[in-house]
């Protein structure tokens, strides 16, 4: 049980395009999902929380306007990354979360390469 | 701020040695620590997960400790493999929040 799927695994496009990822938790309710970027040789780093049907709140450095979440279900959040540019290449992770102070499930991450 | 700090950055090892990772963290006010493996370019597989009363945790070859008043985990694993070869990634939950902060990790490369 407790399986979050992350669509796509991979995606290569040109710089100046949009990009979204896909979150879902399949059989389970996520009240919260979280997302995570990871630059080679560097931590996970949480970039913002989201909850079920309201905004999501952004970490620090990550600017909302370019990064833009919607968890619109219980079931989906989507990050997509606005006008991408060869600096937002990196692995995108999220993770699921049924309740508050329950585990965070994660998927299996996101290669994003921006050409 | 909480910061987790994993070393060695990288470790190679031949095949059948026990080895042992060691993570720390600067604030004791955990709610758990978690143990992750990831392999390149995939997602986190969870390996161990110690809460804050625990000491210790155990499946199959793998021992993970928490000595939470010194703020410091090690992750043991015993008869390594090439198998075991990947970064293994260390993680606290701060008490109150459920923000997980992870460490850099450790790549483990097992020699054949």
């Amino acid at each position: 049980g407790a399986v979050v799927s992350q669509h796509p695994s991979r995606v290569i496009c040109k710089s100046g395009t949009s990009v979204k990822i896909e979150c879902r938790s399949l059989d389970f309710q996520a009240t919260t999902m979280f997302w995570y970027r990871q630059f080679p040789k560097q931590s996970l780093m949480l970039m913002a929380t989201s909850n079920e049907g309201s905004k999501a709140t952004y970490e620090q450095g990550v600017e909302k306007d370019k990064f833009l979440i919607n968890h619109a279900s219980l079931t989906l959040s989507t990050l997509t990354v606005t006008s991408a540019h060869p600096e937002d290449s990196s692995f995108y992770i999220c993770s699921a979360q049924s309740g508050v102070g329950q585990p965070q499930h994660f998927g299996d991450g996101t290669r994003l390469s921006i050409l | 701020k909480q910061e987790v700090t994993q070393i060695p950055a990288a470790l190679s090892v031949p095949e059948g040695e026990n080895l042992v990772l060691n993570c720390s963290f600067t604030d004791s006010a955990i709610y758990n620590l978690q143990w992750f493996r990831q392999d390149p370019g995939k997602g986190l597989t969870s390996l161990l997960l110690i809460q804050s009363s625990q000491r210790e945790q155990t499946s199959g070859r793998l021992n993970a400790s928490l000595d939470k008043s010194s703020g410091r985990s090690t992750l043991y694993i015993a008869a390594s493999q090439p198998g075991d070869s990947a970064t293994y990634l260390c993680a606290v939950r701060p008490i109150r929040d459920d923000k997980i902060i992870f460490g850099k990790g450790t790549r483990l490369h097992i020699l054949p």
